[in-house]
């Protein structure tokens, strides 16, 4: 069975454009988060979406934004990219909400310059 | 505020000895717990979890231990391999409703041959 799948790998964006993250969960898994994992330290939690709707944000500011469509897919999207938003762009399913296993992708590097 | 914290950035072992990774979390109404392994450039693999209503949990070579009195959680990996050599975070899930999963910095284990 395939795990979690993210796309692109990695990308380069330059400051102050909008990229989009994509990212299909296991097969079953009707819950998908996102994380961002700047070097050096562990993921941050930026959103879980669950059956289509938004379940959990983190502390991001409202340039990142993300939807969940109907075949459990996900995007993640940040709009006026900074030089911090330079990170491995994680994304994670499950099975369900709460306190369920939480399988990652192997994420998208994002270098803004 | 939550936080989860680790208390040895790097562990260095020889290779077939027992390795012992330990975390400190400091939110006492989280229910769910759950050890992940990271290689250089790959996302977090699921190591193993545990529930608040246990305080040990086996598995492959593995188990976790679970103090909830002082709040400690402990990975520890039997005949250490070469293979084990990665970056382990201990994570929290503090919020039963939905999945917020809180990540310390991580431990370097490094396996010698």
């Amino acid at each position: 069975d395939a795990g979690v799948t993210q796309s692109p790998t990695h990308l380069i964006k330059t400051r102050g454009q909008q990229v989009t993250l994509r990212c299909s969960p296991i097969s079953g898994h009707k819950s998908v988060s996102w994380y961002q994992q700047v070097l050096g330290q562990g993921p941050q939690f930026i959103f879980q979406y669950y059956e289509k709707e938004e379940r959990g944000r983190g502390n991001f500011p409202d340039r990142f934004s993300a939807r969940q469509f109907p075949n459990y897919s996900s995007e993640l999207n940040v709009n006026a990219l900074l030089l911090g938003d330079s990170a491995l762009y994680l994304c994670a399913s499950s099975a369900g909400t709460g306190s369920y296993e939480q399988y990652f992708g192997p994420g998208t590097r994002l270098t803004v310059t | 505020g939550e936080s989860v914290g680790l208390h040895l950035p790097t562990l260095s072992v020889q290779e077939g000895d027992n390795s012992i990774i330990n975390c400190a979390y400091s939110n006492s109404a989280s229910d769910y717990f759950i050890w992940y392994k990271q290689e250089s450039g790959k996302g977090p693999q699921f190591i193993i979890d545990i529930r608040s209503n246990m305080d040990k949990r086996q598995g492959q070579r593995v188990t976790v231990l679970l103090n909830k009195t002082v709040k400690h959680l402990s990975l520890q990996i039997a005949a250490t391999q070469p293979g084990d050599s990665a970056v382990y975070f201990c994570a929290e899930n503090p919020l039963g409703g939905f999945q917020k999963l809180v990540f310390g910095t991580g431990t370097r284990l490094l396996v010698s041959p």
